[in-house]
């Protein structure tokens, strides 16, 4: 299974957005559209922030979206804010034998 | 709260085993299918296991096959993974994840297993 390739690491300034690639290929991020996205902080659990490509879980702030063309699914943070620093990752489903395949997980850093 | 809570990591020799338990708190677990996925030092998450509903259907990675095995207790909410024949290249934190719809909706926050001479 290869790893979806992110940024290693984005940053902005507050209030800016900034967007984070995560590119796979037609056997998964381009196969189906089941890409979801993580925020990761260090020994705590990760938490999912879109699903479904675009979709929001509840208790998810509406300045994160999600889009997809392609090999590339893209996860954009609006208003920038302190507390959106962190890791985040990608996750694609990739079929029945191998479910699901990782980013390589992108640092965000707020200015 | 839907909680999942992992344990049972620490340093293990080379050729040992180790079982991890997957504790889960705030849902049914017997309603879903839990994966095992680990982290290795400076890489990205892999996925290793899965286990479904009804324990009839798992899933290996091929690195992990004929090694590991995962199980679940639904009476003590629980998943488990005996990791047999443990190499350095196991070195990792181990997380369980909540399946729904072709997603991990839910996370544990992982535990480490070191192989280690």
């Amino acid at each position: 299974q290869s790893a979806l390739t992110q940024p290693a690491s984005v940053s902005g300034s507050p209030g800016q957005s900034i967007t984070i690639s995560c590119t796979g290929t037609h056997s998964d991020v381009g196969g189906y559209n089941y890409v979801s996205w993580y925020q990761h902080h260090p020994g705590k659990a990760p938490k999912l922030m879109i699903y479904d490509v675009s979709n929001r879980p509840s208790g998810a702030s509406d300045r994160f979206s999600g889009s997809k063309s392609g090999n590339t699914a893209s996860l954009t943070i609006s208003g920038l804010q302190a507390e959106d620093e962190g890791e985040y990752f990608c996750s694609s489903y990739a079929g029945a034998t191998i479910p699901f395949v990782f980013g390589t997980g992108t640092k965000v850093s707020v200015l | 709260e839907v909680q999942l809570v992992e344990s049972g990591g620490g340093l293990v020799q080379p050729g040992g085993s180790l079982r991890l338990a997957c504790a889960a708190s705030g849902f049914t677990l017997s309603s879903y299918t839990i994966h095992w996925v680990r982290q290795a030092p400076g890489e990205g998450l892999m996925w290793i296991s899965r286990i479904d509903q009804d324990e009839r259907k798992t899933q290996y990675a091929d690195s992990v096959k004929g090694r590991f095995t995962i199980s679940r207790d639904n009476a003590k909410n629980t998943v488990y993974l005996q990791m047999n024949s443990l190499r350095a290249d196991d070195t990792a934190v181990y997380y369980c994840g909540r399946d729904w719809r072709y997603k991990v909706d839910y996370w544990g926050q992982g535990t480490l297993v070191t192989v280690s001479s």
